[in-house]
């Protein structure tokens, strides 16, 4: 089943920090991050393990709550080239399944 | 490596009319994943191959859409006939490993059926 992102859509200053959720109602074994920008192809950003880890990349950086089957992606001190849809994808708890992707959340960085 | 390579990049057609989108994945990839992007339903998995074999095509639309990957390097989707909402963007992805193998995305074909 597709998870359920939120917000939408956002709309940030530069500098700014966004939160993005990912929610599924069934347990996760992994939740994976990808970022698209328009016209573009996505790209992965990272990958999240059952385990209840937190990730770190550059400004961006992710949790994933197994218990609650849910991942959140933190942006911090956005920049300009931030903007762009951003993906959670699932994998389901008995792992080595294909990922199912959420419908997205579009972030638009302004100066 | 020269990464996910997806032909053509633009596509418009008449209804009715044939549709063959082209994948070539990175070199060594066991995985291949074909997607349909719509604003309204986002990123929809089509079908998987894992070493050539189709594994699961419950994602298929209908029968007028089949894959295929006769070789580790290349995969079609077809569409016969095509009609208007079959419009869409469609990404070949590919992949080491299945759920936690990250997924390397062509740059798609953007398909408009008139």
């Amino acid at each position: 089943q597709q998870p359920v992102q939120s917000p939408q859509a956002v709309i940030l200053r530069e500098g700014e920090d966004a939160v993005i959720n990912c929610s599924s109602s069934k347990a996760l074994y992994s939740v994976h991050w990808y970022r698209q920008k328009h016209g573009e192809a996505p790209v992965f950003l990272m990958i999240l393990l059952k385990g209840g880890e937190q990730k770190g990349h550059e400004k961006i950086s992710a949790s994933f709550n197994e218990k609650k089957q849910q991942s959140s992606l933190y942006l911090t001190a956005s920049q300009l080239s931030y903007s762009g849809t951003y993906f959670c994808g699932t994998e389901a708890n008995s792992g080595n399944t294909p990922l199912v992707f959420g419908k997205g959340t579009r972030l638009s960085v302004i100066a | 490596d020269a990464g996910v390579i997806q032909s053509p990049r633009h596509e418009v057609t008449e209804m009715g009319q044939e549709v063959t989108l082209r994948c070539k994945p990175i070199s060594g990839h066991d995985y291949l994943f074909w997607y349909r992007q719509t604003m309204m339903r986002g990123l929809e998995l089509l079908i998987y191959f894992n070493n050539n074999v189709p594994i699961d095509d419950s994602g298929m639309p209908e029968d007028r859409f089949s894959a295929k990957m006769p070789n580790a390097s290349f995969s079609t989707l077809k569409i016969q006939p095509s009609e208007p909402r079959d419009s869409a963007v469609y990404f070949c992805a590919s992949s080491l490993s299945l759920g936690s193998g990250t997924q390397y995305f062509g740059p798609g074909t953007r398909l408009l059926v008139l």
